[in-house]
């Protein structure tokens, strides 16, 4: 089964405003990562944050992780265009014996001029 | 520029024929993961490999499926014989393993139809 669930599955905002996506997971984890995916294209990674961490900031970007909560929330303030993506979670269990990097159905940006 | 490079970019195949996708992964990196995209089942890990040897192959179907590293700077995925089921979009990542992080390098993907 799948490790992390993003939400909301799809989203569309104007250019501008800011995006948060969502994600949740089920077990413990050694560190969660986002990854944006263009149309057509490989995944590019964004940004880790540890299980010791609760906030990590890139750019635009930030991210927070709540681990009591099993949950981590992307935001991308003042959207482009250009973000139109879709952005995934990963996480790694942390019960495995090697890091097994397990990517949630992401979450479909659509950010409109 | 280090990148994962993955060949080929798009292949069409007949039903029952054999599919060999190949990975280059990034010089220096120790894991390779290999992934399925599906509209429907989203991002599948199919293969996970470190220092070439197979760690996790539980999300490939054996019968048909196989994935090797025969040497450090490339992986295969091979599907024989293929069916239509099969066709996604293949990704090889690679990785460097360090303490308690392991932040996955992604190709740009082989397309598979298999008709």
């Amino acid at each position: 089964s799948q490790q992390g669930e993003e939400d909301p599955q799809a989203l569309s905002i104007q250019e501008g405003e800011n995006a948060t996506m969502n994600c949740s997971y089920k077990t413990s984890i050694n560190n969660l990562q986002w990854y944006r995916q263009n149309s057509g294209r490989g995944l590019v990674h964004l940004i880790l944050i540890r299980s010791n961490e609760r906030e990590k900031h890139s750019g635009r970007l930030r991210v927070t992780l709540d681990t009591s909560k099993k949950s981590s929330s992307l935001l991308i303030t003042a959207s482009r265009a250009a973000d139109t993506a879709s952005y995934f979670c990963a996480t790694d269990a942390r019960e495995t014996s090697y890091d097994k990097v397990i990517f949630g159905p992401g979450t479909s940006l659509s950010v409109i001029p | 520029d280090a990148r994962v490079t993955q060949t080929p970019r798009h292949k069409v195949t007949e039903m029952g024929q054999e599919v060999t996708m190949r990975c280059q992964p990034i010089l220096g990196h120790n894991t390779v993961f290999w992934y399925r995209q599906t509209m429907m089942q989203g991002l599948e890990l199919l293969a996970y490999f470190r220092n070439r040897a197979p760690l996790d192959d539980s999300g490939m179907p054996k019968d048909r499926f196989s994935a090797e590293m025969p040497d450090a700077t490339l992986a295969t995925l091979k599907i024989q014989p293929s069916e239509p089921r099969d066709s996604a979009v293949y990704f090889c990542a690679s990785g460097l393993v360090r303490t308690g992080r392991t932040e996955a390098f992604f190709g740009q993907g082989t397309r598979l139809t298999v008709v």
